[in-house]
């Protein structure tokens, strides 16, 4: 099956500092990304969805200028977490979608942020 | 409001075992519904998708059902085993378009964690 590849897959960083996630479809172009945020017990909640070339929707309730995305091109989007607080410490996962509508999730990324 | 909705909540069986996780929904327009298998701290893995023509799925040992009708879907685990303990997640997806392409907008339900003991 698709593989995508999410990296890193743990950070700890200090409170104020930006955090960069990547989120790659090794083996198929994504036409559109997804980017979710996940508490421990509770299932993912989308952030926001962007398609390649155009900019990302965000879902309600997610400051856009606090999470970044870039989606360059049809094989890499970014989630930036901007001047990051413990509140932010979370689980991020990404998926990417093919022309099919089958979406393939990323291993996850655990933010902790001290 | 599009929701999923699955049951039970948590579930705890012995290795061997038999179960099924229960799954019911109100996305429209429906275009497919997934079941997703998540280990702590992973992204989760497809394990079915049928769309709105299929009533039943098999993948090893997981199966699963969907009556689109009463929009409702379960999936059935056959001899567990203790690999088998993790978050099941049922996802439903309404087809939807952007620039031109479409993609699936998925709801998630809350999963079902199961565990599977000795």
């Amino acid at each position: 099956g698709a593989v995508v590849s999410q990296h890193p897959s743990r950070v700890i960083c200090k409170s104020g500092t930006s955090v960069k996630i990547e989120c790659r479809s090794l083996d198929f172009q994504a036409t559109t990304m997804f980017w979710y945020r996940q508490f421990p017990k509770q299932s993912l909640m989308l952030m926001a969805t962007s398609n390649e070339g155009s900019k990302a929707t965000y879902e309600q309730g997610v400051e856009k200028d606090k999470f970044l995305i870039n989606h360059a091109s049809l094989t890499l989007s970014t989630l930036t977490v901007t001047s990051a607080h413990p509140e932010d410490s979370s689980f991020y996962i990404c998926s990417a979608s093919t022309e099919l509508a089958e979406a393939f999730f990323g291993q996850g990324t655990r933010l902790t942020v001290v | 409001k599009n929701q999923v909705e699955q049951s039970p909540q948590s579930l705890i069986i012995l290795e061997g075992k038999n179960c099924t996780l229960q799954c019911n929904y109100t996305v429209s327009p429906f275009s497919n519904l997934r079941w997703y298998k998540q280990d702590t701290g992973r992204g989760p893995v497809s394990l079915t998708i049928m769309t709105f023509s299929e009533n039943t799925k098999s993948n090893g040992r997981y199966t699963a059902t969907l009556d689109a009708d009463t929009k409702q879907s379960s999936l059935h685990i056959t001899a567990s085993q203790l690999s088998d303990s993790a978050s099941y997640i049922c996802v439903v997806s309404e087809e939807m378009y952007a620039g031109g392409t479409s993609y699936g907008k998925l709801t998630f339900g809350q999963g079902t964690i199961l565990t599977v003991h000795p």
